[in-house]
């Protein structure tokens, strides 16, 4: 079945980095757009970037920009998403999703936790 | 940047009542919307998009309408499983925008 698993959340403090995966399966992968969406304790829903489905654009929440990258592996059927520079504001549950431009998210990931804290 | 404006945060309500949630954008987004509903501990669920087309598999008590910069949610008939978290998101091929969210509760 479609199914978007995340993984690759832990503890870190801050300053440092991390590195988050997104294993895609079940659907075409290279055919489809992807993001990651977060989501601090108790919040709502916050964007964090859009990757291309050929990986020729990415763009970023202004939160996140020059500090995390979006990048892709079609061959992996992999998303990742490179967090530097992590602040305690960037504590949330991180979700991979696919995206269909005139459609929106479709499928949805559980998520993998980010904790920032010395 | 779009920002967009849910209304109301909370609304208490009952079972078999109908809802509306509002959702405006600071600009006119055309009809590049989208709802969503998360449970608590879920990931979102996509309800509607393109503000009114129903998402397959999606119950037809949903709807949406709305477009420019003023967009709908309406829920017929509340279901107990209906009782969730709703969002609205605008998007195009660069950019995503979250409403800050609807929560409904059992009045």
């Amino acid at each position: 079945q479609v199914q978007l698993v995340e993984s690759g959340g832990g503890v870190v403090q801050p300053g440092r980095s991390l590195r988050l995966s997104c294993a895609a399966s079940g659907f075409a992968f290279r055919s489809y757009g992807m993001h990651w969406v977060r989501q601090a304790p108790g919040k709502g829903l916050e964007w964090v970037a859009i990757i291309w489905y050929d990986g020729s654009n990415e763009y970023y929440a202004d939160s996140v920009k020059g500090r995390f990258t979006i990048s892709r592996d079609n061959s992996k059927n992999t998303l990742y998403l490179q967090m530097n520079s992590l602040r305690a504001e960037d504590t949330a549950l991180y979700c991979c999703a696919r995206g269909i431009i005139d459609h929106g998210m479709d499928v949805w990931g559980q998520g993998t936790t980010v904790t920032v804290s010395s | 940047d779009i920002q967009m404006t849910q209304s109301p945060s909370t609304l208490s309500t009952s079972v078999g009542d109908r809802v509306t949630i509002t959702c405006r954008a600071s600009q006119s987004i055309s009809g590049w919307l989208a709802w969503y509903q998360q449970r608590p501990g879920k990931a979102p669920k996509l309800l509607i998009y393109k503000a009114s087309s129903l998402e397959s598999g999606v119950p037809s008590r949903f709807s949406g309408s709305g477009s420019g910069t003023e967009f709908t949610l309406t829920i017929n008939s509340l279901q107990p499983d209906d009782f969730a978290t709703y969002y609205c998101q605008h998007y195009n091929s660069y950019s995503v925008t979250f409403g800050q969210g609807t929560k409904l509760e059992i009045k």
